[in-house]
């Protein structure tokens, strides 16, 4: 298994307060990948990273910011938390011109 | 743009049963087409994929067939077991800048003994 851990794994918050989610990984992968899954619409991008200090948008990314400063970390921020954001979020990692994306186990948050 | 259409769920089947999960994409250019598995509580796990037209992927028994010509990519496998119960996700990689990933929505599969 590739090496991919996110944390916390689970959290409960209230509407308005700040969250950030972290992603660390082993492999020195290049590319990082944020992700939330919500029933009836699978996975979709959030955020993206294809390099230190590197970031773009993916399709769902309104209400998030991300960070990346190091190659191993992307951090993933609701500046001010809502229900609508109420999902489980998943990280994943790539090389460039690879054709295999690896997850992690995901974190759950709920806002309340 | 790019985007994958899997069959709606739920799933379930006995156990031995012979499964088909459909996966049709649409896509610019060339891209390599995935399923991904998640057992409940975990991660997405790759569980095969295909690069071009006409390669068939397979892995603990399942195969799936890239078919240019239908756009289509199912999954199949002819005798599943209890331990098969999972999330399978059908998806396709546009191999372009920052390798973007375009996920169907899900197909919950229940075998039941």
């Amino acid at each position: 298994d590739a090496g991919i851990t996110q944390s916390p794994r689970h959290k409960v918050t209230e509407t308005g307060t700040p969250v950030t989610l972290r992603c660390h990984q082993t492999e020195n992968h290049r590319y990082m990948y944020w992700y939330r899954q919500d029933p009836g619409h699978g996975l979709r991008l959030i955020h993206y990273s294809y390099g230190v200090k590197d970031t773009d948008k993916g399709e769902v990314s309104d209400g998030y910011s991300v960070s990346r400063s190091k190659t191993e970390d992307f951090l993933l921020t609701l500046e001010s938390a809502t229900s609508s954001q109420t999902s489980v979020y998943f990280c994943a990692i790539s090389e460039p011109r690879a054709d295999t994306q690896y997850f992690g186990p995901g974190t759950r948050l709920t806002v309340l | 743009g790019n985007s994958v259409t899997q069959m709606e769920g739920p799933v379930t089947l006995s156990e031995e049963a012979f499964l088909t999960i459909n996966c049709t994409y649409t896509a610019t250019g060339y891209p390599s087409l995935f399923w991904y598995v998640q057992y409940p509580g975990e991660g997405l796990q790759l569980l095969l994929k295909a690069t071009k037209a006409d390669d068939k992927g397979s892995n603990k028994g399942f195969e799936a067939t890239y078919r240019k010509e239908t756009t289509s990519f199912h999954l199949e496998k002819g005798s599943v077991q209890v331990s098969d119960s999972a999330v399978y996700f059908c998806a396709l990689s546009d191999r372009g800048g920052g390798n973007q990933f375009y996920f169907g929505t899900g197909t919950s599969l229940t075998v039941i003994p």
